[in-house]
């Protein structure tokens, strides 16, 4: 198994829509959870950023994080063609090690006008 | 505020031939520097990371080497390209606090080995 499954998608909404994108893991050491933004050939780009449970707000996003359930998800409220990119979710636990995250593939999302 | 460069940002290099990616890091000092590759259907790949001036640590056997000549320079290098080394290759830092830690990305180099 995996350590971080994400649908790659495409996910396709019309606009105004709310987009739900979620992601499961399998390691219950993971406390530390974002999500980014990836345009096409850009660099991903941080969005939400959480710790343990709990939910985030941040304007239109909101960042859930069911650690009872391994589950973390995004929620996009009145979505827009320019959110369309790849969202991916990002973890890790709290080995203060210097390595890097553990990503999700991520979630190819498309707003339709 | 800090900023990440990359370059450059797209590359062409048939089998074979040599690479050399320069990542350049401002306005932190001694930050922890990473090279990850994405491709398609695969994801990010974390392939090296360092935590200071000529500390490497290499998470996947490859053709590819990394080196850090000074605090805020990361290079990515090959001797020999192979056709499997194509895809999109970001460099990223990472800001640490007492409250937990960030990794922000360059802007990526696309790779087309050919």
């Amino acid at each position: 198994q995996k350590e971080v499954e994400q649908d790659p998608g495409p996910l396709s909404v019309p606009e105004g829509a709310i987009v739900s994108l979620n992601c499961t893991y399998s390691n219950s050491a993971f406390q530390y959870f974002m999500w980014y933004r990836q345009y096409s050939r850009k660099g991903p780009e941080l969005l939400m950023y959480t710790y343990s449970s709990g939910n985030k707000e941040d304007g239109r996003f909101t960042a859930q994080v069911d650690k009872s359930s391994k589950y973390i998800s995004l929620f996009i409220r009145d979505s827009q063609p320019s959110d369309s990119a790849t969202y991916l979710c990002a973890m890790r636990d709290t080995g203060g090690g210097a390595d890097g995250l553990t990503f999700g593939k991520g979630t190819h999302l498309i707003i339709q006008p | 505020s800090q900023t990440i460069h990359q370059w450059p940002a797209t590359l062409v290099q048939p089998v074979g031939s040599p690479l050399s990616l320069e990542c350049t890091v401002e306005g932190t000092s001694n930050p922890n520097l990473y090279w990850y590759r994405q491709a398609a259907g695969r994801g990010l790949q974390l392939l090296f990371y360092s935590v200071g001036i000529g500390q490497i640590s290499s998470e996947v056997p490859q053709n590819l080497s990394a080196s850090r000549p000074q605090d805020r320079q990361f290079i990515l290098s090959s001797k020999k390209l192979l056709l499997s080394d194509s895809g999109f290759y970001l460099c990223a830092w990472k800001h640490r606090w007492q409250g937990g830690e960030k990794l922000f990305f360059g802007s990526g180099t696309q790779l087309s080995v050919l």
